[in-house]
């Protein structure tokens, strides 16, 4: 199993650009989210979805859209960059939302907006 | 809401060193915590998942106690190995259908030959 995949690594954006982050999961896992790690802010949940067909908003969803069209696939999409949106990205999958079930990180994305 | 902080920021040890690093969070209705691995550039590896109803888990040189009463975790790293310089990260779950982790800022240590 490859895992956890993302692409690009990464990317640099100019403002008011638009462009979808990439994340596959070979493992079949039904759960699949995405965080963003910012210096003194820590990670934090952007959006998640809890099967095909099914996302739902996190901590911070303003300027990303996600779909899950597969079980698979798990896109972020940045509609308008802003320098703001400069971060590392990470995806992450699970089997399920079970109390012993680990979460699985991909490599992340690494975004520069100027 | 759930706060989760990690003391200290850094960390440097000899080599050989057994060592706790510390975690806590403010509340304690936690469905399970974790604890990652972040090289430098790197994502995240699970080393350890403790379930709300458990008090402790192992792996190898790899020791994590939960105490929610207290709101605490540690994970305890013996015979410490340069390898093991990297970040390490707590991340408590809260009780709900969102899967949502709530992470500690890390700490970083440093194991020196």
């Amino acid at each position: 199993n490859a895992g956890v995949t993302q692409t690009p690594k990464f990317q640099v954006l100019k403002t008011g650009q638009s462009m979808t982050l990439q994340c596959a999961q070979d493992m079949n896992h039904e759960y699949m989210s995405w965080y963003r790690q910012d210096p003194g802010m820590g990670l934090r949940l952007i959006h998640y979805s809890v099967g095909a067909g099914i996302t739902d908003q996190g901590e911070v969803p303003n300027g990303y859209n996600v779909s899950r069209s597969t079980t698979e696939d798990f896109p972020l999409r940045l509609l308008s960059a802003a320098p703001s949106q400069t971060s590392v990205y990470f995806c992450a999958s699970s089997p399920g939302l079970a109390q012993q079930e680990t979460q699985y990180f991909g490599p992340g994305t690494r975004l520069l907006v100027l | 809401k759930q706060e989760v902080t990690q003391i200290p920021a850094a960390l440097s040890v000899p080599e050989g060193e057994n060592l706790v690093l510390n975690c806590s969070f403010t509340d304690s209705a936690i469905y399970n915590l974790q604890w990652f691995r972040q090289d430098p550039g790197k994502g995240l590896t699970s080393l350890l998942l403790i379930q709300s109803s458990q008090r402790e888990q192992t792996s190898g040189r790899l020791n994590a106690s939960l105490d929610k009463s207290s709101g605490r975790s540690t994970l305890y790293i013996a015979a410490s190995q340069p390898g093991d310089s990297a970040t390490y990260l707590c991340a408590a779950r809260p009780s709900g259908n969102t899967g949502k982790l709530i992470f500690g800022q890390g700490t970083t240590l440093q194991v020196k030959p």
